[in-house]
């Protein structure tokens, strides 16, 4: 069957760095999505993708985070300036359609700043 | 604004039947879904029901829906020690985002 790939499981980078995390969404999938889940909290929205652009993003999403689908198959969250705060597990999501098509995620790339 | 609530645990004998229970706030909600998230690993789709379904069942899976109460439930059959898990109990508000509850803990006991 079919899954979202996430890289890397785990990154442990320093306050203030650049990260990069990635997801290949399912093939045939045309709407993507980044959640987050601060360890014991809720899982948090961030952003949704379509057509190469926002479709729609929370609060949390502010200009710190951006992303892209640089070519056909990749989908990237980037965080400019970590922050301690940041920490947390991230989720890429695909789905086929957004009304008529669950959302199916990835392992998740446990984010780690120190 | 919109909420889904579950109860943080849930502890049963294996081979009894677990029901899971969630709340929702949002009544436009279209799908709701539950997610499967083992320790260390991802969110895994177990089951979603559209919103003008009353009940769906998919093997050991039973998902109600009563949507005057605005309450969801997943029965899980013959519950075994493999379906030791979060349960995530979320609804979708809008065409581009899920609300999640905070995960039920279901517990077997031998």
């Amino acid at each position: 069957e079919p899954e979202v790939t996430q890289t890397p499981s785990h990154q442990v980078t320093q306050m203030g760095q650049e990260v990069i995390l990635r997801c290949v969404p399912i093939s045939n999938h045309l709407y993507f999505y980044w959640y987050r889940q601060i360890l014991g909290q809720k899982v948090e929205f961030l952003v949704s993708f379509y057509n190469n652009e926002i479709s729609e993003k929370s609060e949390i999403f502010d200009d710190q985070f951006s992303v892209e689908r640089p070519d056909g198959s990749n989908f990237t969250l980037k965080i400019r300036s970590t922050k301690l705060e940041d920490s947390a597990m991230y989720f890429c999501a695909s789905s086929a359609a957004s009304l008529n098509s669950p959302l199916h995620f990835g392992n998740g790339t446990r984010l780690t700043v120190t | 604004g919109e909420d889904v609530e579950q109860s943080l645990f849930l502890s049963v004998r294996e081979g009894d039947s677990s029901v899971i229970n969630c709340t929702y706030t949002d009544s436009s909600s279209t799908y709701l879904y539950w997610y499967k998230q083992e320790p260390g690993a991802g969110l895994q789709l177990l089951t979603y029901i559209f919103s003008n379904m009353d009940m769906k069942q998919d093997q050991r899976l039973t998902v109600l829906l009563n949507k005057k109460d605005k309450h969801l439930s997943l029965r899980i059959a013959d519950t075994q020690t493999g379906d030791s898990a979060i349960y995530f109990c979320a609804e979708s508000p809008s065409n581009y985002q899920l609300i999640w509850g905070a995960g039920t803990k279901l517990i077997i006991k031998p």
